[in-house]
């Protein structure tokens, strides 16, 4: 694709559920992150992988955000035990190396009630 | 980690020229600026990156000041379509530091007829 695809856009959630997000970045590109962006504030990072290497995770709000990316170019953001503080936008970004022009996808909006 | 300041909000007119400041005291040797901007349910989509003196695209202009303190975006004869929320992030964007750039909580910029 042209760009960076994420499903699904909108999830919504009982609290309790497991939900997996997914990622399509633009192919051949090396970087990818995950960041989370809650109304009205700026995107928070979450994790980062470099082809299939999560190389830092250091911004997983806590266990029960699991990241992967087996291949090296689809990643799926997986939340065990959905709680409510976990309702935000979910962004994909990712880049041909590094920093060097970050390409987002729409995100998914996750509502957890 | 470089801390970035910019202005909350900024109110301009259609076809007039808009520059939004952001300070980065504490810049470092490596560190680049970049600049993004985001529409409602969207992701943030890139717009910039420079490193010193100027650097212009299609879309704008960024102006870095020999101490690389600050950094001022600069967008020519703006139109109701420009208003968004404008984010500056400085950091080393280099592959295996990309990871640490962050966003802060932006400017909204609005365009008035």
């Amino acid at each position: 694709g042209a760009g960076v695809s994420q499903s699904p856009r909108y999830k919504v959630a009982k609290r309790g559920q497991d939900v997996a997000l997914r990622c399509d970045p633009i192919s051949g590109h090396v970087s990818l992150f995950w960041y989370q962006q809650a109304l009205g504030q700026g995107p928070e990072f979450l994790t980062y992988f470099q082809n299939e290497a999560q190389l830092d995770k250091s911004g997983l709000p806590s266990d029960r955000f699991f990241a992967e990316r087996p291949e090296g170019s689809v990643s799926t953001l997986k939340i065990q035990r959905t709680q409510q503080e976990d309702s935000a936008v979910y962004l994909c970004a990712s880049s041909l190396l590094g920093g060097h022009g970050w390409f987002f996808g729409p995100g998914t909006r996750l509502t957890v009630l | 980690l470089a801390k970035t300041t910019q202005p909350i909000s900024m109110d301009s007119y259609e076809g007039q020229e808009v520059n939004i400041t952001c300070s980065h005291n504490n810049i470092a040797t490596n560190d680049y600026i970049t600049w993004y901007q985001q529409f409602p349910s969207q992701g943030p989509r890139f717009i910039i990156q420079g490193y010193k003196t100027k650097v212009t695209n299609e879309v704008a202009s960024l102006f870095i000041p020999a101490d690389r303190k600050s950094s001022t975006l600069s967008l020519p004869r703006v139109s109701l379509s420009d208003t968004a929320v404008y984010y500056c992030l400085v950091g080393d964007i280099s592959v295996g530091s990309a990871r640490q750039l962050t966003f802060g909580s932006g400017t909204q910029l609005t365009v008035l007829p």
